[in-house]
């Protein structure tokens, strides 16, 4: 089975600031990566799907590179809206795995 | 418009079954995949099944032999069937759309299954 690594676990930072999440696969999951987005108290939303494709009504701040076993999230300057916490999800092979979460707080 | 509305949580005791239904509107289940995911208070998601629009269904190790999905054509509906639960699977669980090459697009609001004597 794949498992999926995220860091850093809990991250600070502030409104303006760039931020960066990385994912790492225990094995290939070529393109087939998917990074979400939950706040507390809300249904996960799709943000990136195939690695580096930003989902219909995203804002373009949001972006995603990677491939195979390497993956990253930036947020190019954090907005309020934006503290969450960020999940990434294999989907090339069964059984599909999520990472475990990387929560942005306010610093 | 896609719409997920899952019924049929509740508190159960250990050892006990509950089935969990997720009424779809907007999209026909069976030219879909679709599935499960979980999450425990304070904790992770963590994806539990998934059944394809072939039919063949798949499983987390977790859960394997003890959870079943299935889908009912008709009624453009699935479920999963949930037996010999156990206090870890205390969890809420959310039904969700894939669309094949790009992920859970769409998800329910979530039903909270809460396992405890």
């Amino acid at each position: 089975d794949i498992q999926m690594t995220q860091s850093p676990s809990t991250l600070s930072a502030s409104v303006g600031d760039r931020v960066t999440i990385t994912c790492r696969a225990s094995q290939s999951v070529s393109s087939w990566l998917a990074w979400y987005q939950q706040k507390p108290g809300e249904v996960p939303k799709l943000l990136i799907y195939k690695a580096s494709n930003l989902e219909s009504g995203v804002p373009s701040r949001f972006s995603g590179s990677g491939s195979g076993t390497e993956f990253t999230l930036i947020i190019s300057s954090l907005q309020p809206d934006d503290f969450a916490t960020y999940y990434c999800q294999q989907y090339s092979t069964f059984p599909w795995a999520f990472g475990g979460g990387t929560k942005v707080d306010i610093k | 418009e896609v719409q997920l509305v899952e019924s049929g949580g509740g508190l159960i005791q250990p050892g006990g079954s509950l089935r969990l239904s997720c009424a779809a509107s907007g999209f026909t289940v069976s030219s879909n995949y679709v599935g499960w995911v979980r999450q425990a208070p304070g904790k992770g998601l963590e994806w539990v099944s998934t059944i394809n629009s072939g039919g063949v269904t798949f499983y987390a190790d977790s859960v394997k032999g003890r959870f079943t999905i299935s889908r009912d054509n008709s009624k453009n509906s699935f479920y999963l069937q949930m037996n010999s639960l156990r206090a870890e699977d205390t969890a809420a669980y959310y039904c969700a759309r894939h669309t094949v090459g790009v992920g859970l697009d769409n998800w329910g609001q979530g039903t909270l299954v809460t396992v405890s004597s």
